[in-house]
């Protein structure tokens, strides 16, 4: 059974710091891995995509990075701004009947201004 | 459509009522996901469809949950004889693929059972 872990559970920062979110999931056999954010009593926002032959994808001030082999997955947000404060999630997507989403339980970012 | 999206946004019911949630998927997506997001905790897989088929529905939590999806677009949770524990918010995703493609989320129905 796979399963998501995200570290930290939340962090807070001043604007302007640069910060990494930490996602691990137990089984490597994964076809992508992608990172959500979800403001409060909204729905989620896809971020960046990567595909389980990559390594890292960039977007803007984000970068996130894929190390399968280990289970491990980061997203770098530079430069952070009090706008970035939001839920940020991970999900890996496995095969077998159902190709479903399996989500950590996100990590909670506020940035200070 | 542009998005994904959901309807109704917000639905209060009372306890042993049967409710229907919709989801319009993106125009051209051919898998679409259930999930549900229960305060504090994190998204439960319910069910997925490719076109109108649904391969597995081992995540519905019970019989009184069911999903159809038709002409390969728009889907319907239903709800049976509503319990309070049902109270959550529930999110359709759809992608344009099974696999190697990104899922977009709608802003979900917040279900109250009172």
């Amino acid at each position: 059974k796979q399963e998501v872990t995200q570290i930290p559970a939340a962090l807070s920062v001043p604007e302007g710091e640069n910060l990494v979110l930490n996602c691990s999931f137990t089984d490597s056999a994964i076809y992508n891995l992608q990172w959500f954010r979800q403001d409060p009593g909204k729905g989620l926002t896809s971020l960046l995509l990567i595909q389980s032959s990559q390594r890292e994808q960039t977007s803007g001030r984000l970068n996130a990075s894929l190390d399968k082999s280990s289970g491990r997955s980061t997203l770098y947000i530079a430069a952070s701004q009090p706008g970035d404060s939001a839920t940020y999630l991970c999900a890996v997507k496995r095969g077998g009947s159902n190709y479903k989403l399996t989500f950590g339980k996100g990590t909670l970012l506020t940035v200070n201004p | 459509g542009a998005g994904v999206s959901q309807s109704p946004s917000n639905k209060v019911t009372e306890k042993g009522k049967d409710v229907e949630l919709r989801c319009d998927p993106i125009s051209g997506h051919t898998a679409l996901y259930w999930y549900r997001q229960s305060l504090g905790q994190g998204l439960e897989f319910l069910i997925y469809f490719q076109g109108n088929s649904a391969p597995d529905k081992s995540g519905l939590p019970s019989d009184r949950f069911s999903a159809e999806r038709t002409g390969g677009s728009v889907s319907t949770l239903t709800i049976q004889r509503t319990q309070q524990e049902d109270s959550a918010v529930y999110l359709c995703a759809s992608s344009l693929g099974a696999i190697n493609t990104e899922a977009f989320f709608g802003q979900g129905t917040r279900l109250t059972v009172v």
